[in-house]
């Protein structure tokens, strides 16, 4: 059963307009959301993420929504850069409700940005 | 500050061969973790170490073996390895419990190509 869903394989768009990378999860209990970017032969880094108690997080030219109704969250990337081109995962945990250290994360989602 | 160093970067095994893989960090985290990466299947969990002294299972452990050395340390053992190891290997680290939200952000490794024949 997974938890957290990135349901878009790929996803292409041209320099300097908006990516919005999608993310559902079906745990209720998850309360704190990460976006890690991945290059081709390097590990996975942090992008940004948001706890639970806000619906926004801005960093840069990044910033993620947060919607707890419809357990969905999305990453937007303006202006999308050629070196944003990776594969981007959504993952998830559960900070404040006995939870582990553990991070749930979905299958990832390859951004291409066209110069 | 190295972050989380793993070796060896690339192995090729034949099926039923043993390898340790190795990772280490110097962030004086408590946590650290193995994943595989697999296409279209994400990072999966194999094992994980909450703390110096503990391993649990994550969602793949089936035909691996950890051991937390101290708390730098976190190896991942392959007995006997077979075709479906096939795979990219992860180690990452955390602060974890009792550093606030930034605890559970998880930093990685460059990772290990490993191919079993």
């Amino acid at each position: 059963d997974q938890q957290v869903k990135q349901n878009s394989p790929s996803l292409s768009v041209q320099e300097g307009r908006i990516s919005i990378l999608n993310c559902d999860y079906t745990n209720s209990m998850f309360d704190y959301f990460l976006w890690y970017k991945k290059y081709p032969a390097e590990g996975p880094t942090f992008l940004i993420s948001i706890s639970s108690i806000k619906d926004k997080n801005e960093d840069g030219r990044f910033t993620v929504f947060l919607n707890k109704s419809a357990k969905h969250l999305s990453l937007h990337i303006v202006p999308s850069q050629p070196g944003d081109s990776a594969v981007y995962f959504c993952a998830a945990n559960s900070v404040t409700q006995g939870g582990s250290e553990k991070l749930v994360f979905g299958k990832g989602m390859k951004l291409t940005v066209n110069p | 500050n190295a972050g989380v160093t793993q070796t060896p970067k690339f192995q090729v095994l034949k099926t039923g061969q043993s390898m340790t893989l190795q990772c280490a960090q110097d962030m004086n985290h408590n946590s650290m973790y193995w994943y595989r990466q697999d296409p279209g299947m994400g990072l999966r969990l194999i094992y994980y170490s909450a703390s110096e002294g503990t391993t649990d299972k994550g969602e793949v452990p089936n035909g691996y073996n950890v051991s937390r050395l101290n708390k730098r340390e976190f190896s991942l053992r392959l007995e006997s390895a077979a075709p479906s190891q096939t795979s990219v290997y992860f180690c990452a680290s955390s602060a974890g419990w009792g550093s606030g939200l930034a605890g559970f952000e998880q930093f990685f490794g460059p990772g290990t190509r490993l191919t079993v024949l």
